[in-house]
């Protein structure tokens, strides 16, 4: 059973610092990876998708990599700002069972000190 | 363009009511999933719909069914609502049934079961 953990659950940094948010998977047999922005009590945002054949993915400020074969991926957020404050999720699509289910992890709260 | 939409908004329920929760997808999207998000938790999988037929079924009890329309708008609907079924509902919706398809996700229904 694909399990996906998200470590730590909460992290506080100043503003403008350069961070690393980490997501493991126990199975590496999927078709990609995709990371969300949650606000509170709102719906998921996607920021982006790594197709199973990607190393990486950028987009702005942000930057994903995949290490499938190691069952890690990471979040690069550069020069993080007060509005980068939110819940942070990783969910992988495993190659087995309905095509559409994400299996996700538990989120990291991110909070971004003025 | 409009991205996923769901109604209503906000819910209050009592435990054994039914409850009947609406989500538009995207324009051109075919697929619609479901999944219950539970305060602290990453979304669980409940049920995938691509042209109007159920192509996945997550670990949820009979009282959880849906269903997709012609126009590939869904319901989802829960019977004899008990407190556990308090959560976040979310819609996501995709281009097809491709597992490579990037899902989209709609801001979500609160349910509150008194």
């Amino acid at each position: 059973k694909q399990e996906v953990t998200q470590i730590p659950a909460a992290l506080s940094v100043p503003e403008g610092e350069n961070l690393v948010l980490n997501c493991s998977f126990t199975d590496s047999a999927i078709y990609n990876l995709q990371w969300f922005r949650q606000d509170p009590g709102k719906g998921l945002t996607s920021l982006l998708l790594i197709q199973s054949s990607q190393r990486e993915q950028t987009s702005g400020r942000l930057n994903a990599s995949l290490d499938k074969s190691s069952g890690r991926s990471t979040l690069y957020i550069a020069a993080s700002q007060p509005g980068d404050s939110a819940t942070y999720l990783c969910a992988v699509r495993p190659r087995t069972g309905a095509n559409s289910k994400l299996t996700f992890g538990k989120g990291i709260t991110l909070s971004v000190r003025p | 363009d409009a991205g996923v939409t769901q109604s209503p908004t906000h819910l209050i329920k009592t435990r054994g009511q039914h409850v009947t929760l609406r989500c538009s997808p995207i324009s051109g999207h075919k697929s619609v999933s479901w999944y219950q998000q539970v305060l602290g938790q990453g979304p669980q999988f409940i049920f995938q719909y691509y042209e109007k037929e159920e192509r996945g079924r997550g670990n949820f009890p009979d009282r959880f069914s849906a269903r997709q329309f012609p126009n590939y708008s869904s319901e989802l609907n829960v019977n004899a609502l008990l407190l556990g079924d308090s959560a976040l509902y979310l819609c996501a919706s995709s281009l097809g049934w491709s597992p490579n398809n990037e899902q989209f996700f709609g801001p979500g229904t609160r349910l509150t079961v008194l």
